[in-house]
C-alpha cells in the first residue's frame, strides 16, 4: 500500500524567511496530494493542493510542487508569519474521477514555528 | 454553508465498552470519510463512505464499523474498547463529481478510554 514519508518534523524558521516541507510517496497510482494545516487543538485545515497532471500551485504565499518521476512533492511558503505556525500534513491518495475519493494517507506531520 | 460537524465533541468510556460517533457532512456532500488520529501513529484512515455503501477500509480490526445514511450523514462504532483506542477521531466529507477530490474535516471527537 501507499506510504507517505515527510521531513523535517520540526521546522524553525524566522519571520519573513520561507520554509519548505518534502514529501515522498511510494504508489505510483496516487493521483491526488493535498496539504493541511492543524493549529493546536483545532481541525486539519485544507491549505492547497495538486493534481498528477499539474507541476506546480500557487496560491498567494504558499506554493506545491510535484515531481510525479521521483514521486516527491513539497510545500513552499514565503514570507512566514507568526500566524503560519502549526503542524503542516501532506497526503496522498488515489481518487478516481467521479468516483472514490480514494483514502488520504498521511505524512507524520511538520511541526513548523514561525519566531517573530 | 455549514462546515463540518461532529458529535459529541468529548467522550470518555471505559475498557469494554462500545461507542458511536457522529458526522453531519457539508450540505450536498455525498462521500464520508473516517480518520483517526494519535500522537504516535498520527492520521490514519478508517473507512470511507459513498451512497450508504463502504468504498474504501483501512488497515484497523473489526471493532470499528460505520454506516451512512441516506442524508449522507454518517456514524461510526467501535465495540469493545481497548486503552489503545484513545484518539481523535476525524471525519471529513467530499464532493463527488467533476474531479473535485477535495476533502474537508469536523473539529473531531476526542475519546479518551479508561
Amino acid at each position: 500500500g501507499e506510504n507517505v514519508e515527510q521531513h523535517p518534523s520540526t521546522l524553525s524558521v524566522q519571520e519573513g524567511d520561507s520554509a519548505v516541507i518534502k514529501c515522498t510517496y511510494s504508489d505510483s497510482a496516487s493521483n491526488y496530494f493535498p496539504w493541511y494545516k492543524q493549529e493546536l487543538g483545532k481541525r486539519p485545515q485544507l491549505i492547497i493542493d495538486i493534481r498528477s497532471n499539474v507541476g506546480e500551485k500557487k496560491d498567494q504565499r504558499i506554493a506545491v510542487t510535484l515531481n510525479k518521476t521521483a514521486k516527491h512533492f513539497s510545500l513552499h511558503i514565503t514570507e512566514t508569519q507568526p500566524e503560519d505556525s502549526a503542524v503542516y500534513f501532506c497526503a496522498a491518495s488515489a481518487a478516481n474521477y467521479g468516483g472514490s475519493q480514494g483514502n488520504l494517507i498521511f505524512g507524520k506531520g511538520t511541526k513548523l514555528s514561525v519566531k517573530p | 454553508k455549514a462546515g463540518v460537524t461532529q458529535t459529541p465533541r468529548y467522550l470518555i468510556k471505559t475498557r469494554g465498552q462500545q461507542v458511536t460517533l457522529s458526522c453531519s457532512p457539508i450540505s450536498g456532500h455525498r462521500s464520508v470519510s473516517w480518520y483517526q488520529q494519535t500522537p504516535g501513529q498520527g492520521l490514519q484512515f478508517l473507512f470511507e463512505y459513498f451512497s450508504e455503501t463502504q468504498r474504501n477500509k483501512g488497515n484497523f480490526p473489526g471493532r470499528f464499523s460505520g454506516r451512512q445514511f441516506s442524508n449522507s450523514r454518517s456514524e461510526m462504532n467501535v465495540s469493545t474498547l481497548e486503552l489503545g483506542d484513545s484518539a481523535l477521531y476525524l471525519c471529513a466529507s467530499s464532493l463527488v463529481g467533476d474531479s473535485t477530490y477535495e476533502q474537508y474535516f469536523g473539529p473531531g471527537t476526542r475519546l479518551t478510554v479508561t
